[in-house]
This record gives C-alpha cells, structure tokens and sequence, in this order.
C-alpha cells in the first residue's frame, strides 16, 4: 500500500491564482482530513470528510473547498490564493474512527 | 482555539537519558493521542489513551492522563538521536464532534548523541 500521497510536494503561487492540492489514499479509509501546519501553531483542521459525498468545515476553512467523490481522493481547493494561505498543507485519513489518522508526507505551498 | 498546549516548547537532552513531555487540555475529552513529526515529513501516530484509562505503555513509550486535571504527559525513556522529533499531542473532544482531532503546538525534542 502506498498509505496517503499528496501532490505536488510543493508550490509558488502568485495571489490571486487558483490551484488543487490532491490526497489519495488507497487504504479504503472512510474519514479524511486537510489540516494547515504554521511555525508556532501547530496542526489546524481545515476541511474533513467522514465519507464520499460528505464534507464539513474545520477550524479555519475559509478561502478553501473540498469535495469527495470518491472514497480514495479528497482534493483541497485554493480559490483565489492569497499570502496568509503560505503554509505546509497536510492531508490524513483514517478508518471510522479517528483512533488512528494517517498522514501524508505534505504539500509546502508558497504564495507570492 | 487550540484544546492541547505542550509542555515544554523545546527539550534538549543527551542520548540515554528520559524525556518528558507534558500536554494540558481544556475541556472533557474521549481520547487524546500523541504524534510524532521529524522535520519536513508528515505526522506519525505514537499512542491513543482513552479518557477512562490512567497509564498506558508502547515501547519506550509511557502515557499517561490525569483527567481531573486535564493533563497527560509522554515519557520516552532510554532516548535515542533517532527520537529527534517534534510531538504533539491531539485530543478528541467528548460532547462534540467525533470527527475533530484538535492539536497542540507541539514540544520540540532535540536528542543529542
């Protein structure tokens, strides 16, 4: 099993551009997540999903969408990127429970 | 706001020697977990101990959770360069959302050979 992948490992955009942050995952989890990760903040959750065709909001979710079509991938939307949306982006899944979350290896993302 | 906060930010310590870490939380929780992250990779899950359990063990790995003072702490003891790592520890809220896994800010362990 490949466990979570994350492309692409890392991005510049200028503000304004728009892009998609892809998560797979190929353990048949259910529950998956996108947190942003700040010097000094720790992990935040972004979006989460606990199934294909439902997602709901995390802690800091604007300026970002997701859906989930399928069970394997959850992408991460970037609308109109903007400075304060630099950070390293994570993407983790799960079985029913959150006992144990996956991560993936992250995507670092600068915006100019 | 953050429900776990570690203790402390940065921990310096020679190879051999016992490091502890503490986590503080703020509200009633189902469980709390510990990761693990070496620098520039994603985050590694440690232990999970559960709000009715007291201690639990992994490994060189010690837990434990005092409830009535929303605190837990890890202990590695025997510690190695290879532990070189920041950990955070991760609670998941009782009454709310079980779909939210809340993170602290993480303690910073350097081990030094």
């Amino acid at each position: 099993n490949a466990g979570v992948t994350q492309t692409p490992k890392f991005q510049v955009l200028k503000t304004g551009q728009s892009m998609t942050l892809q998560c797979a995952q190929d353990m048949n989890h259910e529950y998956m997540s996108w947190y942003r990760q700040d010097p000094g903040m720790g992990l935040r959750l972004i979006h989460y999903s606990v199934g294909a065709g439902i997602t709901d909001q995390g802690e800091v979710p604007n300026g970002y969408n997701v859906s989930r079509s399928t069970t394997e991938d959850f992408p991460l939307r970037l609308l109109s990127a903007a400075p304060s949306q630099t950070s390293v982006y994570f993407c983790a899944s799960s079985p029913r429970s959150l006992e144990t979350q996956y991560f993936g290896p992250g995507t670092r993302l600068l915006v100019l | 706001s953050q429900q776990g906060e570690e203790d402390p930010q940065a921990l310096s310590i020679q190879e051999g020697e016992n490091a502890t870490m503490n986590c503080s939380y703020k509200t009633s929780i189902n469980n709390l977990q510990w990761y693990r992250q070496n620098s520039g990779r994603g985050l590694v899950h440690l232990i999970l101990i559960r709000s009715n359990e007291r201690e639990k063990h992994s490994g060189r790995l010690r837990v434990t959770l005092d409830t009535s003072k929303k605190s837990s702490s890890l202990l590695i003891t025997a510690s190695r360069a290879a532990d070189t790592a920041s950990y955070f520890c991760a609670t998941i809220y009782s009454g709310g959302s079980n779909y939210k896994l809340t993170f602290g800010k993480g303690t910073l362990l350097t081990v030094n050979p």
